[in-house]
């Protein structure tokens, strides 16, 4: 079935820093999603991208889709304590099901 | 007003025993789901409704039965619990059924077997 890798597994910054989270699909996606969670709490809608090649920014978050639509990735430019939490990036393949990558833990020291 | 709510919160109980957690949407959605993360935050799709009706099952124990009343919303049932069962459950719900559907989640369940 549709596998979504997701790396790093953790990831940890100095505020400030820039941080990038990447997400691989053993097969050719219709589209991503990406949501965050922060400790304790659920997840959060994002953003999707659907066109192969996209880039989408939402002020410090970068997020871009692969020219063949089986990668993804989220870049966040000088990391805040406020970016702390686990982002996901989930991948539509055939079916009704998103599946979801295992996740990369940000945390940020101030 | 809370979009997707879920009751209850928390539930510890012995291993052997049943269980249900409710979930409810008021968001008009067409479609809800239930998902398990396990404590290395693993998010797993358990099922999905879509107007009452079942269309996501994946694998997992038939001591796992889910139950759509109405749309708006989908409890799920729980017999026989086991250790490997504690985890966090979170409903979600989106507009319609389709992976490009934003989903919106409740705040989850965290169940600990013991």
């Amino acid at each position: 079935g549709q596998q979504v890798m997701q790396i790093p597994q953790y990831q940890h910054v100095q505020e400030g820093e820039d941080f990038t989270t990447y997400c691989n699909s053993s097969t050719t996606l219709s589209n991503i999603q990406w949501y965050k969670q922060r400790p304790g709490g659920h997840p959060v809608f994002l953003i999707q991208l659907v066109k192969s090649g996209e880039v989408k920014k939402q002020k410090r978050l970068t997020f871009q889709f692969g020219e063949a639509k089986k990668n993804s990735s989220l870049h966040i430019t000088a990391t805040q304590t406020t970016d702390v939490g686990t982002y996901f990036c989930a991948g539509g393949g055939s079916n009704y099901k998103l599946t979801f990558g295992k996740g990369t833990l940000l945390t940020v020291n101030p | 007003d809370t979009a997707v709510s879920q009751t209850p919160k928390y539930l510890v109980t012995q291993m052997g025993n049943d269980k249900s957690i409710k979930c409810e949407q008021n968001l008009g959605h067409d479609t809800m789901y239930w998902y398990k993360q396990d404590s290395k935050k693993f998010l797993k799709i358990m099922f999905s409704y879509n107007n009452k009706e079942l269309i996501i099952n994946e694998t997992v124990p038939n001591r796992f039965s889910p139950k759509s009343p109405d749309k708006a919303h989908l409890n799920l049932h729980i017999n026989s619990l086991e250790l490997g069962d504690s985890a966090v459950y979170f409903c979600a719900s989106s507009q319609f059924a389709g992976v490009q559907e934003t989903q919106y989640f409740g705040p989850g369940t965290r169940l600990l077997v013991l």
